[in-house]
């Protein structure tokens, strides 16, 4: 089983939809958690972080922790054709250790 | 401004040379890391450093080393290049206390 498991896709939605990300991580010792975009041909880029239980929203992205069931979703509103890229999830166990990255879910949004 | 810079951002290259591959940042970041990704994989850690003089290897065996004799510069080498070390190796930083990362633009590395 991966450390951190996501669908690699493609997901496509159309312009103005809701976008769904999901993530699963093995780990229950995990404090921290991240999202990342990363548009093709270049490096990552962190957008969201999360380190409660619940919802935190940052303009059109909301992030979503259920470490219960060891979660972690991003969803992107009114998404746009610039919202086109890989969405990298990644989990570290906080403080000194590493954080690990998933596959990434490839988004496309469709004009 | 505050940012990581990596060097260079191309490099294509015969088998069995030498190579260091430089990452500097401005950030002010402790840490350091060096990521490997190939086309549709995930990033896997190979190096990193909690500062001067501190490096360690990571998840994903590698034959490349790391020095650490600055806080902003931490170079990749590679003693002799391979074809199978074709790929895009990502340099990163977080301050000491955070797991946020803040990548450099990436070196995207072809052994002939």
């Amino acid at each position: 089983q991966k450390e951190v498991e996501q669908n690699s896709g493609p997901l496509s939605v159309p312009e103005g939809a809701i976008a769904s990300l999901n993530c699963t991580y093995s780990d229950r010792g995990s404090q921290s958690f991240f999202w990342y975009r990363q548009y093709s041909g270049k490096s990552p880029e962190l957008i969201m972080f999360i380190y409660s239980n619940g919802d935190k929203e940052d303009g059109r992205f909301t992030a979503q922790l259920n470490k219960a069931s060891q979660y972690v979703s991003l969803l992107i509103r009114d998404s746009q054709p610039s919202d086109s890229a890989t969405y990298l999830c990644a989990v570290g166990s906080g403080g000194y250790q590493k954080v690990t990255f998933g596959i990434g879910t490839k988004l496309q949004v469709i004009p | 401004e505050a940012d990581i810079y990596q060097t260079p951002r191309y490099l294509v290259i015969g088998t069995g040379k030498k190579i260091t591959l430089e990452c500097s940042q401005t950030m002010g970041h402790d840490k350091m890391y060096w990521y490997q990704q190939d086309p549709g994989m995930e990033l896997h850690l190979i190096h990193y450093s909690y500062g001067v003089n501190s490096t360690e290897k990571g998840d994903l065996s590698s034959e490349s080393t790391v020095s650490r004799i600055r806080t902003e510069h931490f170079p990749l080498t590679l003693e002799s290049a391979r074809p199978s070390h074709t790929s895009q190796y990502l340099c990163a930083s977080s301050e000491w206390a955070d797991e946020k990362l803040f990548f450099g633009s990436g070196t995207q590395l072809s052994v002939l």
